[in-house]
Parts: structure tokens; sequence; C-alpha cells
């Protein structure tokens, strides 16, 4: 039972415009989400993350967008560089918010390969 | 944010054998989680160890199998026993921040299981 879903193995987009990625998930206890990124043998590094409490989180490019009745999630890049090619995953905590035991214990979808064209 | 460095960073190994990797961090921590990332999947936990305790392993992971050491607060080791193909994963070694929920990971050790 794949909790957290990332439908679109892969998205290819020109340099400069907006790369969207998306993810859902089922688990309607998950209160905390995150975006990580892959580059070839290195271990993922967190981008952005979202509380459920909130709907949208800024990071200079990057923005996380979260749509609790439709449980999605979506990163948007803008503008998309061809250093943002990568493995992007979504994460999901339940219980983080409160302090709870599953500190440490992230849901991870599948991940979608970014490629940004010069 | 942590340092994590883990090795060895990839290895092949045979059948029926068992190997550990270690992981290291550049500061003490309370708890380190250990995750695995089979070819094509998500990443998944396999178990977190805390510093002075016996590890909690998730659903679908036992001691026997993937038995963990913790023996101090910047180091962990985890042993993937008597491989299969199956087990050949890439195993991450992880920190995190409590307040955010962030986790930091390691490079990860490629694991090949002939």
């Amino acid at each position: 039972d794949q909790q957290v879903k990332q439908n679109s193995p892969s998205l290819s987009v020109q340099e400069g415009r907006i790369s969207i990625l998306n993810c859902d998930y089922t688990n309607s206890m998950f209160d905390y989400f995150l975006w990580y990124k892959k580059y070839p043998a290195e271990g993922p590094t967190f981008l952005i993350s979202i509380s459920s409490i909130k709907d949208k989180n800024e990071d200079g490019r990057f923005t996380v967008f979260l749509n609790k009745s439709a449980k999605h999630l979506s990163l948007h890049i803008v503008p998309s560089q061809p250093g943002d090619s990568a493995v992007y995953f979504c994460a999901a905590s339940e219980g983080l918010r409160a302090g709870g035991t599953s500190y440490g214990k992230l849901t991870f979808g599948q991940g979608t390969i970014l490629t940004v064209h010069p | 944010s942590a340092v994590i460095s883990q090795k060895p960073s990839r290895d092949i190994c045979q059948r029926g054998t068992s190997l550990t990797i270690q992981c290291q961090v550049d500061s003490q921590v309370t708890m380190m989680f250990w995750y695995r990332q089979q070819p094509g999947q998500s990443l998944t936990l396999i178990a977190t160890a805390n510093q002075g305790s016996e590890a909690t392993y998730e659903s679908g992971f036992v001691i026997d199998k993937f038995p963990i050491s913790r023996p101090n607060l910047t180091f962990s080791t985890l042993t993937v026993s008597n491989m299969s193909p199956e087990d050949s994963s890439i195993y991450l070694c992880s920190v995190g921040r409590s307040y955010t929920g962030e986790l930091f990971f390691g490079e990860g050790s490629r694991l090949t299981v002939l």
C-alpha cells in the first residue's frame, strides 16, 4: 500500500520555465510534508517542507502547495535551472507536530526525475 | 546541517555473506535512522537506533537480518546478514531535527548482491 505517490516518473522542462512536481497521499494522519532532491551517488538533500496547518510555503525559487481536501501537494520551481536536474522525492510524516513518536519516520514517494534543458 | 559519512560507499557481495555499513555523524545525536532504497523504489525506514538501547525496527524488518549497533552518540552500524540478491539496495543513514522533522542523509551505501 503506497501511502505517498508520485505518479509522474519523469518531467522535462526548458530552462527558465516553471517545473511542477506533484505528490498525492492517502493517509489523513500525515501532518508534515517535505520535498527532497537527490543527485546520483549522493544522499537526498532536504529542500522545503510544509505543515498541514498551512497551504503554501515559499523559499526562494521553491514553493510547496498543500491541498488537504484533495490530499495533494506540489512543488513549484521558478525559474527552473539546469542544476535543478535531479530526482525529487515527496515525503510525509504523521504526528510530528504534536511531538509524536513518529519522529524520523518519513514515508517517501517513488520520486520524479526532473530534467531541465538549457 | 549535519555531516554524515558512510562506509563503504559501494560494495559487491556474494550471496550468503554479511556486510556491515558504518555511519559517522559530526555531532552528537540521540537518534539515528537507517533507510533502504531498493532499485526503482522509494526510501523505506528500516529502524531507529537509540544510543544505549536496542534499535526499534519497522514492520517487515527484523533484528536477525539487520542487526544495528549504536555504541555512542556519533556512530552507528547496520549489518545486512545472510545476503540475497533481493538485498541489493542503497542503504542510507540519517539524523534529524526534532522541531522541523527534516532528516539529513548520508551519501548512502550501494550494495549489489550476486
